[in-house]
């Protein structure tokens, strides 16, 4: 059974950088048949997408956030990595690192979700 | 990005009543990319239905997704008591991935 569980720092001071790490059990990330994703959710519920990396590297991330955000990936410790740039109190919300299946584009698996706050 | 509208907010029904949950997009959406999620309480969202109208593993039959273009629908034929949450559908059809805002089905 596939589990992905995301680790990082709960409290992040504006203007900093957040990291978070997302590590994979139960299937390879290697395998080539999904990309694996960031997705937060606000404390007023909306969910935003914030980008995904393929096993070899290759990237897509939202436009929004696309100058602040870097996710790279580690395959030998299958885990994968998200990080954001100069946050400020916009970017609290709670994150989660997401495998998403390339044949049907669906988010089929879910970490818990890490809650990060953004404040001095 | 595509921009998707969820109706209605809040859906007031009872156990073994039928609900219908619109999903509408701002740009047609490739069947094959629209998804459907449930959301309980302090938790993070589990996938219902995939492709429009295929369950995910493990989802009961009383769960049907259908549409296509901009408009889909989840329908659930007979409220269970566990059924009650948040709802969010989604499309990656186009870049980047988007959301609606989630139409919350609650208890009468």
């Amino acid at each position: 059974q596939v589990q992905l569980q995301e680790s990082g720092p709960g409290l992040v001071k504006p203007s900093q950088t957040l990291s978070l790490t997302c590590s994979v059990s139960g299937d390879s990330i290697s395998r080539g048949n999904s990309y694996w994703n960031w997705v937060r959710q606000y404390p007023g519920k909306g969910l935003e997408w914030i980008g995904n990396i393929y096993y070899s590297g290759s990237t897509y991330y939202n436009p929004s956030l696309k100058s602040r955000i870097t996710i790279s990936v580690d395959t030998s410790k299958h885990q994968f990595s998200l990080r954001l740039t100069s946050v400020t109190a916009a970017d609290t919300a709670v994150y989660y690192c997401a495998r998403l299946r390339r044949s049907a584009g669906a988010f089929d698996t879910w970490g818990q979700g890490t809650m990060v706050t953004v404040s001095s | 990005e595509n921009v998707l509208t969820q109706s209605p907010g809040t859906l007031s029904l009872s156990p073994g009543e039928r609900a219908t949950l619109s999903c509408r997009a701002s740009q047609n959406v490739s069947s094959t990319y629209l998804a459907w999620y449930q959301q309980q309480p302090g938790q993070a969202p589990r996938l219902l239905i995939y492709s429009t109208s295929n369950r995910a593993t493990g989802i009961p039959d009383r769960f049907s997704g259908s549409g296509s273009g901009t408009d889909f629908t989840l329908t659930i034929s007979s409220l269970e008591p566990e059924d009650f949450a948040v709802f969010y559908c989604q499309q990656y059809g186009s870049s980047p991935a988007t959301f609606g805002q989630g139409t919350k089905l609650e208890i009468k």
